[in-house]
Protein backbone atom coordinates (compact mmCIF):
# COMPACT_ATOMS: atom_id res chain seq x y z
CA UNK A 1 0.00 0.00 0.00
CA UNK A 2 1.07 3.33 -0.89
CA UNK A 3 2.03 5.81 2.14
CA UNK A 4 -1.09 8.37 2.22
CA UNK A 5 -2.82 9.20 5.67
CA UNK A 6 -5.99 11.25 5.72
CA UNK A 7 -6.99 13.06 8.47
CA UNK A 8 -9.16 13.72 10.37
CA UNK A 9 -10.81 9.89 9.06
CA UNK A 10 -14.86 11.40 10.41
CA UNK A 11 -15.38 14.34 11.46
CA UNK A 12 -18.64 16.09 12.20
CA UNK A 13 -19.26 20.03 12.14
CA UNK A 14 -21.63 22.66 12.06
CA UNK A 15 -23.22 24.55 9.53
CA UNK A 16 -20.61 27.03 8.88
CA UNK A 17 -17.53 26.63 10.40
CA UNK A 18 -14.10 26.10 8.71
CA UNK A 19 -12.87 22.53 8.30
CA UNK A 20 -9.35 21.36 7.39
CA UNK A 21 -8.91 17.81 5.92
CA UNK A 22 -5.07 17.21 5.86
CA UNK A 23 -3.53 14.52 3.15
CA UNK A 24 0.19 13.23 4.60
CA UNK A 25 2.07 10.85 1.72
CA UNK A 26 5.57 9.31 2.39
CA UNK A 27 5.97 8.34 -1.21
CA UNK A 28 7.75 11.55 -2.44
CA UNK A 29 5.20 12.05 -5.27
CA UNK A 30 5.06 14.82 -7.07
CA UNK A 31 1.14 15.26 -7.55
CA UNK A 32 -1.61 15.37 -5.16
CA UNK A 33 -5.61 15.32 -5.44
CA UNK A 34 -8.42 15.89 -3.39
CA UNK A 35 -11.64 14.20 -4.49
CA UNK A 36 -15.33 13.79 -3.35
CA UNK A 37 -17.00 11.15 -3.82
CA UNK A 38 -21.57 11.21 -3.56
CA UNK A 39 -24.10 8.87 -4.20
CA UNK A 40 -24.89 8.79 -7.92
CA UNK A 41 -21.76 10.79 -8.64
CA UNK A 42 -18.56 9.19 -9.68
CA UNK A 43 -15.33 10.63 -8.07
CA UNK A 44 -15.14 14.56 -9.00
CA UNK A 45 -11.97 16.27 -8.69
CA UNK A 46 -11.95 19.45 -5.85
CA UNK A 47 -8.12 20.46 -6.39
CA UNK A 48 -4.78 19.07 -7.30
CA UNK A 49 -1.20 20.02 -6.49
CA UNK A 50 1.34 19.29 -8.97
CA UNK A 51 4.43 20.49 -7.00
CA UNK A 52 5.03 22.98 -3.55
CA UNK A 53 2.96 25.54 -3.78
CA UNK A 54 1.89 24.50 -7.32
CA UNK A 55 -1.90 24.18 -7.50
CA UNK A 56 -5.08 24.59 -9.45
CA UNK A 57 -8.57 24.18 -9.36
CA UNK A 58 -10.85 21.32 -10.42
CA UNK A 59 -14.34 20.45 -11.56
CA UNK A 60 -15.78 21.39 -7.66
CA UNK A 61 -13.36 23.44 -6.15
CA UNK A 62 -16.44 26.18 -5.16
CA UNK A 63 -15.94 26.51 -1.49
CA UNK A 64 -12.97 24.68 -1.16
CA UNK A 65 -9.47 25.85 -0.82
CA UNK A 66 -6.18 24.21 -0.75
CA UNK A 67 -2.28 25.00 0.43
CA UNK A 68 0.71 22.50 -0.50
CA UNK A 69 3.93 24.29 1.70
CA UNK A 70 6.01 20.69 1.61
CA UNK A 71 5.98 17.85 -0.40
CA UNK A 72 4.64 15.25 1.66
CA UNK A 73 1.22 17.68 3.24
CA UNK A 74 -1.84 18.64 0.85
CA UNK A 75 -4.74 20.64 3.44
CA UNK A 76 -8.25 20.52 1.93
CA UNK A 77 -9.86 23.45 3.77
CA UNK A 78 -13.57 23.99 3.80
CA UNK A 79 -14.11 27.74 4.48
CA UNK A 80 -17.59 28.12 6.04
CA UNK A 81 -19.16 24.46 5.41
CA UNK A 82 -22.27 23.56 4.21
CA UNK A 83 -24.55 20.85 4.51
CA UNK A 84 -23.63 20.06 0.80
CA UNK A 85 -20.55 19.54 1.54
CA UNK A 86 -21.08 16.19 3.37
CA UNK A 87 -19.10 13.53 1.73
CA UNK A 88 -16.86 11.23 1.68
CA UNK A 89 -13.00 12.82 0.43
CA UNK A 90 -10.16 10.91 -1.09
CA UNK A 91 -6.58 12.42 -1.24
CA UNK A 92 -4.84 10.64 -4.12
CA UNK A 93 -1.22 10.74 -5.32
CA UNK A 94 0.63 10.08 -8.46
CA UNK A 95 4.70 10.50 -9.58
CA UNK A 96 3.73 11.27 -12.93
CA UNK A 97 0.72 13.24 -14.36
CA UNK A 98 -2.37 10.96 -15.20
CA UNK A 99 -1.81 11.11 -18.71
CA UNK A 100 1.61 8.99 -18.43
CA UNK A 101 -0.29 5.80 -17.36
CA UNK A 102 1.27 5.68 -13.88
CA UNK A 103 -0.70 4.22 -10.77
CA UNK A 104 -2.68 6.42 -8.86
CA UNK A 105 -3.13 5.61 -5.01
CA UNK A 106 -5.58 6.67 -3.11
CA UNK A 107 -6.14 7.00 0.63
CA UNK A 108 -8.43 6.06 2.85
CA UNK A 109 -10.91 8.76 2.89
CA UNK A 110 -12.03 11.10 5.38
CA UNK A 111 -16.30 11.08 5.96
CA UNK A 112 -17.18 14.51 6.82
CA UNK A 113 -20.42 15.01 7.98
CA UNK A 114 -22.09 19.00 8.37
CA UNK A 115 -24.85 19.32 10.47
CA UNK B 1 -18.95 15.89 -23.19
CA UNK B 2 -16.81 13.61 -21.91
CA UNK B 3 -18.13 10.73 -19.44
CA UNK B 4 -17.91 7.55 -18.49
CA UNK B 5 -20.89 4.95 -18.01
CA UNK B 6 -21.14 1.45 -16.57
CA UNK B 7 -22.95 -1.33 -16.67
CA UNK B 8 -24.38 -3.40 -15.11
CA UNK B 9 -25.02 -0.38 -11.94
CA UNK B 10 -25.41 -3.61 -10.00
CA UNK B 11 -24.66 -7.41 -10.12
CA UNK B 12 -25.19 -10.73 -7.79
CA UNK B 13 -23.12 -13.44 -8.66
CA UNK B 14 -22.22 -16.76 -6.98
CA UNK B 15 -19.02 -17.68 -5.61
CA UNK B 16 -16.71 -18.94 -8.03
CA UNK B 17 -18.78 -17.96 -11.70
CA UNK B 18 -17.46 -15.29 -13.78
CA UNK B 19 -18.60 -12.17 -14.31
CA UNK B 20 -18.27 -9.37 -16.68
CA UNK B 21 -18.55 -5.72 -16.03
CA UNK B 22 -18.73 -3.16 -18.90
CA UNK B 23 -17.23 0.93 -19.31
CA UNK B 24 -18.13 2.65 -22.11
CA UNK B 25 -17.00 6.35 -22.63
CA UNK B 26 -16.95 9.31 -24.63
CA UNK B 27 -13.68 11.07 -23.82
CA UNK B 28 -11.81 12.53 -26.72
CA UNK B 29 -8.73 12.35 -27.13
CA UNK B 30 -7.96 9.60 -24.18
CA UNK B 31 -4.37 8.39 -23.42
CA UNK B 32 -5.32 5.89 -20.86
CA UNK B 33 -8.10 3.93 -19.13
CA UNK B 34 -8.24 2.15 -15.05
CA UNK B 35 -10.27 -0.68 -13.36
CA UNK B 36 -10.12 0.16 -9.51
CA UNK B 37 -11.43 -1.70 -6.70
CA UNK B 38 -13.08 -0.35 -4.01
CA UNK B 39 -14.30 -2.44 -1.20
CA UNK B 40 -16.55 -0.55 1.04
CA UNK B 41 -15.56 2.15 3.45
CA UNK B 42 -12.32 1.76 1.72
CA UNK B 43 -9.90 3.94 -1.02
CA UNK B 44 -10.37 2.45 -4.11
CA UNK B 45 -6.79 0.02 -5.29
CA UNK B 46 -5.87 0.31 -8.99
CA UNK B 47 -6.46 -2.89 -10.84
CA UNK B 48 -5.18 -2.43 -14.13
CA UNK B 49 -4.25 0.11 -16.51
CA UNK B 50 -4.38 0.36 -20.26
CA UNK B 51 -2.91 2.88 -22.60
CA UNK B 52 -5.13 3.51 -26.11
CA UNK B 53 -2.66 0.85 -27.66
CA UNK B 54 -3.36 -1.50 -25.63
CA UNK B 55 -6.07 -4.27 -26.10
CA UNK B 56 -5.63 -6.38 -22.77
CA UNK B 57 -4.31 -6.33 -19.36
CA UNK B 58 -4.80 -9.33 -16.44
CA UNK B 59 -3.98 -9.05 -12.87
CA UNK B 60 -4.27 -12.27 -11.19
CA UNK B 61 -7.75 -13.67 -11.98
CA UNK B 62 -8.77 -9.65 -13.04
CA UNK B 63 -8.62 -9.34 -17.06
CA UNK B 64 -9.20 -6.03 -18.93
CA UNK B 65 -10.17 -5.10 -22.31
CA UNK B 66 -10.07 -2.09 -24.37
CA UNK B 67 -11.13 -1.53 -27.74
CA UNK B 68 -10.17 2.05 -28.88
CA UNK B 69 -12.49 1.99 -31.69
CA UNK B 70 -15.66 1.62 -30.15
CA UNK B 71 -14.76 3.43 -26.86
CA UNK B 72 -15.48 0.28 -24.66
CA UNK B 73 -13.52 -1.72 -22.38
CA UNK B 74 -14.57 -4.75 -19.99
CA UNK B 75 -13.13 -6.04 -16.79
CA UNK B 76 -13.35 -9.72 -16.41
CA UNK B 77 -13.48 -11.93 -13.20
CA UNK B 78 -12.95 -15.34 -12.88
CA UNK B 79 -13.70 -17.55 -10.45
CA UNK B 80 -15.50 -15.07 -8.31
CA UNK B 81 -14.52 -15.09 -4.43
CA UNK B 82 -16.63 -13.72 -1.69
CA UNK B 83 -13.94 -11.20 -1.52
CA UNK B 84 -14.59 -9.76 -5.24
CA UNK B 85 -18.09 -8.10 -3.46
CA UNK B 86 -17.00 -4.56 -3.82
CA UNK B 87 -17.61 -1.45 -6.24
CA UNK B 88 -15.41 -1.59 -9.60
CA UNK B 89 -14.89 1.52 -10.96
CA UNK B 90 -13.95 2.83 -14.59
CA UNK B 91 -11.45 6.01 -14.95
CA UNK B 92 -10.22 7.32 -18.08
CA UNK B 93 -7.83 9.98 -18.67
CA UNK B 94 -8.71 12.91 -21.02
CA UNK B 95 -8.07 16.11 -21.84
CA UNK B 96 -6.92 18.80 -19.13
CA UNK B 97 -3.97 20.83 -17.57
CA UNK B 98 -1.01 19.14 -15.87
CA UNK B 99 -1.19 15.91 -18.22
CA UNK B 100 -5.09 15.00 -18.03
CA UNK B 101 -8.06 14.55 -16.31
CA UNK B 102 -9.31 11.89 -14.87
CA UNK B 103 -13.17 10.77 -15.22
CA UNK B 104 -14.55 8.32 -13.79
CA UNK B 105 -17.79 6.13 -14.47
CA UNK B 106 -20.39 5.77 -11.12
CA UNK B 107 -19.00 1.91 -10.93
CA UNK B 108 -20.73 -1.24 -10.71
CA UNK B 109 -21.93 -3.16 -7.28
CA UNK B 110 -20.86 -6.77 -7.48
CA UNK B 111 -21.93 -8.87 -5.09
CA UNK B 112 -20.21 -12.36 -4.44
CA UNK B 113 -22.67 -14.71 -2.49
CA UNK B 114 -21.66 -18.40 -1.48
Amino acid sequence: DAGITQSPRHKVTETGTPVTLRCHQTENHRYMYWYRQDPGHGLRLIHYSYGVKDTDKGEVSDGYSVSRSKTEDFLLTLESATSSQTSVYFCAISATPPGQGNTIYFGEGSWLTVV
Amino acid sequence: KNQVEQSPQSLIILEGKNCTLQCNYTVSPFSNLRWYKQDTGRGPVSLTIMTFSENTKSNGRYTATLDADTKQSSLHITASQLSDSASYICVVNGPGNQGGKLIFGQGTELSVKP
